[in-house]
């Protein structure tokens, strides 16, 4: 167990509709990544925050949101769902902020999109 | 420019020897990392390595690092059945600007033998 939670566990909703997606850190980590992993793409990160700030952004299409609140839990929105959007969608956590701090990753949450 | 690299699929004996391959594009200061996936979790993390050293040891994991060719090897001594699973390899620049973002290969699936 990595420290690191995720909910739901499954989801399964049809095209055009929204989604959250949410996440908890391990106890102390001050940053919360999301990485999504899908069978044509492989694993690829779309976004992290630090303490409630904006750190990177990866390839995270416009129609996905993310933001990390002050008790540093975070959630992912998903709207205007496609069937391409099914996918597993992988937080992480870590103590800091930039390279060298080791990532901590949840079980994820499996998204199906009808 | 970024891209990390790894052979899709190793067949090993139980008590043999695995060795997972990875290379990757990135000449700036990076951090490397080995991620494990058993079916249905999360990645879990088991070792890394950083970029100006050659080797690291950890119990049954040796990983190797040669600079010149940007290939990195994890080496699984006395390979059992339960290392079955898919590993990952994982890049990280330690550019602070660039956040801590990982940049993964797509995955080497072990199957371990009796």
């Amino acid at each position: 167990d990595s420290g690191v939670t995720q909910t739901p566990k499954h989801l399964i909703t049809a095209t055009g509709q929204r989604v959250t997606l949410r996440c908890s850190p391990r106890s102390g980590d001050l940053s919360v990544y999301w990485y999504q992993q899908s069978l044509d793409q492989g694993l690829q990160f779309l976004i992290q925050y630090y303490n409630g700030e904006e750190r990177a952004k990866g390839n995270i299409l416009e129609r996905f949101s993310a933001q990390q609140f002050p008790d540093l839990h975070s959630e992912l929105n998903l709207s205007s769902l496609e069937l391409g959007d099914s996918a597993l969608y992988f937080c992480a956590s870590s103590v800091g902020n930039y390279g060298g701090n080791e990532q901590f990753f949840g079980p994820g949450t499996r998204l199906t999109v009808l | 420019g970024e891209d990390v690299e790894q052979s899709l699929f190793l067949s090993v004996r139980e008590g043999d020897s695995s060795v997972i391959n990875c290379t990757y594009t990135d000449s700036s200061s990076t951090y490397l990392y080995w991620y494990k996936q058993e079916p249905g979790a999360g990645l879990q993390l088991l070792t890394y390595i950083f970029s100006n050293m050659d080797m690291k040891q950890d119990q049954r994991l040796t990983v190797l690092l040669n600079k010149k060719d940007k290939h990195l090897s994890l080496r699984i001594a006395d390979t059992q059945t339960g290392d079955s699973a898919i590993y990952f390899c994982a890049e990280s620049r330690i550019i602070k600007a660039a956040g801590n973002k990982l940049t993964f290969g797509g995955g080497t699936r072990v199957l371990v033998k009796p």
